[in-house]
């Protein structure tokens, strides 16, 4: 059964300053990985989605990676911003045998202070 | 992307009574996902809903309690059924683009007294 596990559960960072976030899974098995960031009381926001062929993706200052083998993932976060706080969730698609079916980590909830 | 609604966004209900749930995209898609995201929880899967077929359950969820329908290509309902004050969660729709990455809707605040 595919687990996933995000560290650290809360983190909280000065403005500007770079910060990772980091995710790891128990089956390497994956089709892809999503990195969401969820508000709170509202829905899911995809920020990056990282097919298994791929290491890396960048959308502006996010940049996420995949190594697959280890089954770990990062999302790093450059020149962070009191708008960026929320909680960010990281899921696996596939592995364990979920038939494509996202498997989500209990979240990093991210506190940027002015 | 696909643009996701849900009605209600938010409800309080009583013990034993019932909710439907709609979810609309803005284009055609095969599969349509229910969530659910009890207080301080993550994401759990509830069921896959295809059109035309009939929804697949995952493990500790059944029919009876979340009936789900699927009439067409841009809309799926979500029942909970005889709810009690465990069900009290946000309860989220999501489709798959055919790149296999997953949108979600605003979600459904249900509190169950």
């Amino acid at each position: 059964k595919q687990e996933v596990t995000q560290i650290p559960a809360a983190l909280s960072v000065p403005e500007g300053e770079n910060l990772v976030l980091n995710c790891s899974f128990t089956d390497s098995a994956i089709y892809n990985l999503q990195w969401f960031r969820q508000d709170p009381g509202k829905g899911l926001t995809s920020l990056l989605l990282i097919q298994s062929s791929q290491r890396e993706q960048t959308s502006g200052r996010l940049n996420a990676s995949l190594d697959k083998s280890s089954g770990r993932s990062t999302l790093y976060i450059a020149a962070s911003q009191p708008g960026d706080s929320a909680t960010y969730l990281c899921a696996v698609n596939g592995g364990g045998g979920s038939q494509g079916n996202l498997i989500f980590g209990k979240g990093t909830k991210l506190s940027v202070k002015p | 992307s696909a643009v996701i609604s849900q009605k209600p966004s938010r409800d309080i209900c009583q013990r034993g009574t019932s909710l439907t749930i709609q979810c609309q995209v803005d284009s055609q898609v095969t599969m349509m996902f229910w969530y659910r995201q009890q207080p301080g929880q993550s994401l759990t899967l509830i069921a896959t809903a295809n059109q035309g077929s009939e929804a697949t359950y995952e493990s500790g969820f059944v029919i009876d309690k979340f009936p789900i329908s699927r009439p067409n290509l841009t809309f799926s309902t979500l029942t909970v059924s005889n709810m009690s004050p465990e069900d009290s969660s946000i309860y989220l729709c999501s489709v798959e683009s055919p790149w296999y990455e997953q949108y979600f809707g605003p979600g459904t605040r249900l509190t169950v007294t």
